[in-house]
């Protein structure tokens, strides 16, 4: 298997605009994590799905993020508006279960909102 | 609330040397643990596991020890290469999540 798959792996934009990050977990997999990442706040759950149903969403910081997950091989993360204190390295990670399980990440997207 | 933390945020050893790396956790629900590395640029990768009805866990080249007394979890490394040097983070499921403390970057002097 390939592992998480994430695309794009740059993305710069302009504040104000819309931005889909998209993850493919790996085959399999029963659930599917959102993280931000950033030197201030560390990596910090956004929002996680067991079998394509999200579990929770707590992490998510604003009405302006939003999250997908249509079928088991594919999530997407949107932020609309994006705002430059958006920027930062999203990551997706799978593991086979809920619990008890270690994860496996993707190598990020890194986005840049000016 | 709850949260986990690490004690250092910097190690710096000595190639050869052992490196233990140290990390406090609050939840005490969280009945499974993991350390994962992270190289730069790179998504953090899994390096070793336990749950909570163990004390140790040995890997290759690496132990994990989990106090479940003190709340204190910590990873060892034996024989501290240069290719060890990442920054090293602590995951606790308390439930179906997965949460992170802040990281300990280790830097390994040749």
């Amino acid at each position: 298997d390939a592992g998480v798959i994430q695309s794009p792996r740059h993305e710069v934009t302009e504040m104000g605009q819309e931005v889909t990050l998209r993850c493919k977990p790996i085959s399999g997999h029963n659930s599917l994590f959102w993280y931000r990442q950033t030197m201030m706040r560390g990596l910090e759950l956004l929002i996680y799905f067991n079998n394509n149903v999200p579990i929770d969403d707590s992490g998510m910081p604003e009405d302006r993020f939003s999250a997908k997950m249509p079928n088991a091989s594919f999530s997407t993360l949107k932020i609309q508006p994006s705002e430059p204190r958006d920027s930062a390295v999203y990551f997706c990670a799978s593991s086979l279960r809920a619990s008890n399980t270690e994860a496996f990440f993707g190598q990020g997207t890194r986005l840049t909102v000016v | 609330g709850e949260s986990v933390g690490l004690h250092l945020p910097t190690l710096s050893v000595q190639e050869g040397d052992n490196s233990i790396i140290n990390c406090a956790y609050s939840n005490s629900a969280s009945d499974y643990f993991i350390w994962y590395k992270q190289e730069s640029g790179k998504g953090p990768q899994f390096i070793i596991d336990i749950r909570s009805n163990m004390d140790k866990r040995q890997g290759q080249r690496v132990t994990v020890l989990l106090n479940k007394t003190v709340k204190h979890l910590s990873l060892q490394i034996a024989a501290t290469q240069p290719g060890d040097s990442a920054v090293y983070f602590c995951a606790e499921s308390p439930a179906n999540d997965m949460r992170f403390g802040a990281g300990t970057r280790l830097t390994v002097k040749p």
